[in-house]
């Protein structure tokens, strides 16, 4: 079946760059998604890209996506205390419904 | 105001009660859907609807019901809580074809 799978933890100095990683297992995924949760909030979208695209950049948030290998990566330039939270990515599986696979979520800590 | 609004916000009962959780959005998307998240499982689809009193089963549905009575609307349902649906739930809503997700803040459930 379709899975998503991050790495569960992050740990970066502020002004560093953070990179979070995802592999997918469904090849004929459409979108694929980074998600943003920080404590006590729901998920806030950050970016998303489309399947036949390499990278795509917004702002600090630069995605690049490898179809070859199913890896999507998300780096965060300079991060900041503000970026700390649980990252999570999300595949659309099936264009006609819009369903999404989560992956566990990528907490990020980022020390002063 | 948020756009996708859940209440409540926290709720503790016991085994055996019946507990509705409601969600309702301002975004006039048709689809929404109800997930679940425990720690480091990332986020599970319960139930999911594309339209009024249209129900369609997620992956882990046992043990839950939903209603969309309303295109604004999406309740679930937990008949006879047990202690092993103590969770935070999600509510989203999407608009049509591959638009992101749009999520509410969670109701985090208890169950004794």
């Amino acid at each position: 079946g379709e899975d998503v799978e991050q790495s569960l933890f992050l740990s970066v100095r502020e002004g560093d760059s953070s990179v979070i990683n995802c592999t997918y297992t469904d090849s004929s995924s459409t979108y694929l998604y980074w998600y943003k949760q920080e404590p006590g909030a729901g998920l806030q979208l950050l970016t998303y890209i489309f399947s036949n695209m390499d990278m795509k950049q917004d702002q600090r948030l630069t995605v690049l996506l490898n179809k070859k290998d199913k890896h999507l990566s998300l780096r965060i330039a300079d991060t900041q205390t503000g970026d700390s939270a649980i990252y999570f990515c999300a595949e659309s599986i099936e264009s006609n419904t819009g369903k999404l696979i989560f992956g566990q979520g990528t907490t990020l800590q980022v020390k002063p | 105001d948020a756009d996708v609004t859940q209440t409540p916000r926290n709720r503790i009962t016991k085994t055996g009660k019946r507990i509705m959780l409601e969600c309702s959005q301002t975004k006039g998307h048709d689809r929404m859907y109800w997930y679940r998240q425990d720690p480091g499982l990332g986020l599970r689809l319960i139930y999911y609807s594309f339209d009024v009193k249209d129900i369609n089963k997620g992956e882990i549905s046992d043990g839950y019901s939903v209603s969309r009575q309303a295109q604004a609307k999406f309740s679930l349902s937990l008949e006879s809580a047990i202690p092993n649906q103590t969770a935070l739930y999600f509510c989203a809503t999407q608009g049509a074809g591959n638009q992101p997700q749009h999520f509410g803040d969670g109701t985090r459930l208890s169950i004794l």
